[in-house]
């Protein structure tokens, strides 16, 4: 069965790193997204892409993040200088159509020290 | 614009009782509804969506949701608890307005199986 997978599952930083979250959407799908995690919060939205650009974005999304298809297959979350507050679990998701149910990757805990 | 309301951040049930997650939601529009379960330190699955059709839906590992639109719920229910269903359960709405689809997750309940 198809599924999203990412990578890595635990990424560690110092504060002020850049950090790039990686994903693998599920083929056929063309909407893709990220979502966030903070230890024992609610999920978060961070944003959704399509067709190569940003469809939408949250409060959250500043400037020190950004997204990028770089090819056919890969999925990115860039953070260009974490900060302490952006620890959390990063979920990436896809899905076929806009409308649809999304499919989640298992995650990626970024802890920033 | 669309809003979902989890009632009870934190629900515990004995092993062979009732389970129900209650969810509520705001749309304007027709909305597809979802629930996702979470399992510790695992990415969120689908459990069951409403679309259009039936409004009783049935998901997996024996959970199924009613669609009320009077009520605007989608309450998620099982008839008997397992210890195995202890997890985060989130309700989600999506539908379209502005000229985009929103998404949005509910706050979560999480759930506890007392043996």
């Amino acid at each position: 069965e198809p599924e999203v997978t990412q990578t890595p599952s635990h990424q560690v930083t110092q504060m002020g790193q850049e950090v790039i979250l990686r994903c693998v959407p599920i083929s056929n799908h063309l909407y893709f997204y990220w979502y966030r995690q903070i230890l024992g919060q609610k999920v978060e939205f961070l944003v959704s892409f399509y067709n190569n650009e940003i469809s939408e974005k949250s409060e959250i999304f500043d400037d020190q993040f950004s997204v990028e298809r770089p090819d056919g297959s890969n999925f990115t979350l860039k953070i260009r200088s974490t900060k302490l507050e952006d620890s959390a679990m990063y979920f990436c998701a896809s899905s076929e159509r806009q409308h649809n149910e999304q499919f989640f990757g298992p995650g990626t805990r970024l802890t920033v020290l | 614009a669309q809003s979902v309301t989890q009632l009870g951040s934190h629900v515990s049930v004995s092993e062979g009782a009732l389970v129900l997650l209650r969810c509520n939601y705001s749309s304007s529009v027709p909305p597809y509804l979802f629930w996702y379960v979470q399992y510790p330190n695992q990415g969120l699955q689908l459990l069951l969506k409403y679309t259009t059709g039936a409004t009783l839906v049935k998901g997996i590992n024996g959970f199924e949701a009613e669609f009320k639109k009077s009520e605007t719920s989608f309450h998620l229910t099982k008839p008997s608890a397992h210890m195995s269903d202890a997890a985060e359960y989130f309700c989600a709405v999506s539908g379209y307005t502005s000229g985009t689809y929103k998404y949005i997750f509910g706050t979560g309940t999480r759930l506890k199986v007392l043996a």
